[in-house]
């Protein structure tokens, strides 16, 4: 089974900060079987990026992804109000065995 | 509009059953494999089964394997997970949610990543 390790666990920012979350594999994936999601408190997660960088239909141009190999990126570049939430990585290399990161929580400073 | 909505959920003993429903509508149902992700009360998402467009193929995580089953039914739109021998460990809001690249799912033939999501059902098991 690929292990996705997120970090930090959380991180507390201001309004027009940006926000670097991590997302590391414990093998090499394609770029093509990783995606990320947000989930805000009692709401169903949303897809964000997949294919490591390719946006979601609606969603805005300040979340960007990034990486290859082991390591990949979720950059948000100025945060606004909503965007403070919890953030998943996903690899579905391995499918049908895919996995969730541990989120990352991004919080209001 | 792409809408997933789920029911069934509720309170079981361990040892139970349970049977949850997601009725589907927006798209063409028969088009997308579909999914059961669960997420423990506090915990992280973890993904529980699939079901290939059209239920010719299956795949359950490890934790469910041989205790649960999902189905569908093409005609009703419908998208289905029978819980059996439920365990406390089990207890978690379950959200059914849609394969997002139905070529991609066709190539592998197994679940990719998840486009839409229904809004949950919780389940607890609990005596």
């Amino acid at each position: 089974e690929i292990v996705l390790t997120q970090s930090p666990g959380s991180l507390s920012l201001s309004p027009g900060e940006r926000a670097t979350l991590s997302c590391r594999a414990s093998q090499s994936i394609s770029s093509n079987f990783l995606a990320w999601y947000q989930q805000k408190p009692g709401q169903a997660p949303r897809l964000l990026i997949y294919a490591a960088s390719s946006r979601a239909t609606g969603i805005p141009d300040r979340f960007s992804g990034s990486g290859s190999g082991t390591d990949f990126t979720l950059t948000i570049s100025r945060l606004e109000p909503e965007d403070f939430a919890v953030y998943y990585c996903q690899q579905f290399v391995s499918s049908p065995a895919l996995t969730f990161g541990g989120g990352t929580k991004v919080e209001s400073k | 509009e792409v809408q997933l909505v789920e029911s069934g959920g509720g309170l079981v003993q361990p040892g139970g059953s349970l049977r949850l429903s997601c009725g589907a509508s927006g798209f063409t149902f028969n088009n997308y494999g579909m999914n059961w992700v669960r997420q423990a009360p506090g915990k992280g998402l973890e993904w529980v089964s699939y079901i290939s467009s059209s239920g010719r193929r299956i795949y359950d995580a490890d934790s469910v394997r041989g205790r649960f089953t999902i189905s569908r039914d093409n005609a009703k739109n419908s998208l289905y997970l029978q819980m059996n021998s439920l365990r406390a460990e089990d207890t978690a809001l379950y959200y059914c949610a849609r394969d997002a690249d139905p070529e991609m799912a066709t190539i592998l033939n197994s679940p990719n990543y998840f486009d839409y999501w229904g809004q949950g059902t919780l389940v607890t098991v609990s005596s």
